[in-house]
């Protein structure tokens, strides 16, 4: 089972809201760990969006608008990204990353369609 | 500005050598832990390792370790990457990455928090 699961396609429409999931593998408690979150556009760098622990632990990248949100699910260990409003702008790749046993752990990304 | 510039890429047979370099510019480097990350065509990143800033801890993936040396010279604000023993496997676009600070040790560990500026990627391609 890989450290972080995500899945390999979402698709939403235009002013509608995202829901990107990362679910870590069971043994490994979402709790204790900090989500980061990637977007990578066609052709593009990779752009940090935002970290998430809790509500009193999390920060937004440089420039990232505020209608990117992270969360988490404790029921389903997953850590979650919420993008609302969708613009074209939005469709990119979408990974997931944790510090976890002294190694940086990429999800293998979510391919979000703007449709 | 932060830049990140990555050269050294190219093609290289099966089991050769190549070293990439990373110049930094824009912040202090030898205060940000910084990473080697790839990502093959059409496929997800894939961290290779990371160094702390005063280049005393590296870490790196299961599949690196042993072939792959990171290394840094801060008086250069220059990042390396030392990859031994090349496999078709390790063709990728290798971006070298900043972290977003040097890391901390709690309880005995240490953390890192998170990569934050990417280079542009340089391409190596092991091939026969």
């Amino acid at each position: 089972q890989p450290v972080l699961t995500q899945p390999t396609s979402l698709s939403a429409s235009p002013g509608a809201s995202a829901r990107f999931t990362c679910t870590l593998r069971s043994a490994i408690n979402v709790g204790s760990y900090r989500i980061y979150w990637y977007q990578q556009k066609p052709g593009s760098l990779p752009r940090y969006l935002l970290r998430y622990q809790s509500d009193s632990d999390k920060q937004q990248g440089s420039g990232v608008p505020s209608r990117f949100s992270g969360s988490k699910d404790a029921s389903t260990n997953a850590g979650l990204l919420l993008i609302s409003g969708l613009q074209s702008e939005d469709e990119a790749d979408y990974y997931c990353a944790i510090w976890y046993t002294s190694t940086w752990v990429f999800g293998g990304g979510t391919k979000l369609t703007v449709l | 500005d932060v830049q990140l510039v990555e050269s050294g890429g190219g093609v290289v047979q099966p089991g050769g050598s190549l070293r990439l370099s990373c110049a930094a510019s824009g912040f202090m480097f030898d205060d940000y832990a910084m990473h080697w990350v790839r990502q093959t065509p059409g496929k997800g990143l894939e961290w290779v390792g990371l160094i702390s800033g005063d280049a005393d801890r590296t870490y790196y993936a299961d599949s690196m370790k042993g072939r792959f040396t990171i290394s840094r010279d801060n008086s250069r604000n220059s990042l390396y990457l030392q990859m031994n023993s090349l496999r078709a496997e390790d063709t990728a676009l290798y971006y070298c990455a900043k972290d977003m600070g040097p890391g901390y040790s709690y309880g005995g560990a240490y953390y890192y928090y998170g990569l934050d500026v990417w280079g542009q990627g340089t391409t190596v391609t092991v091939s026969s």
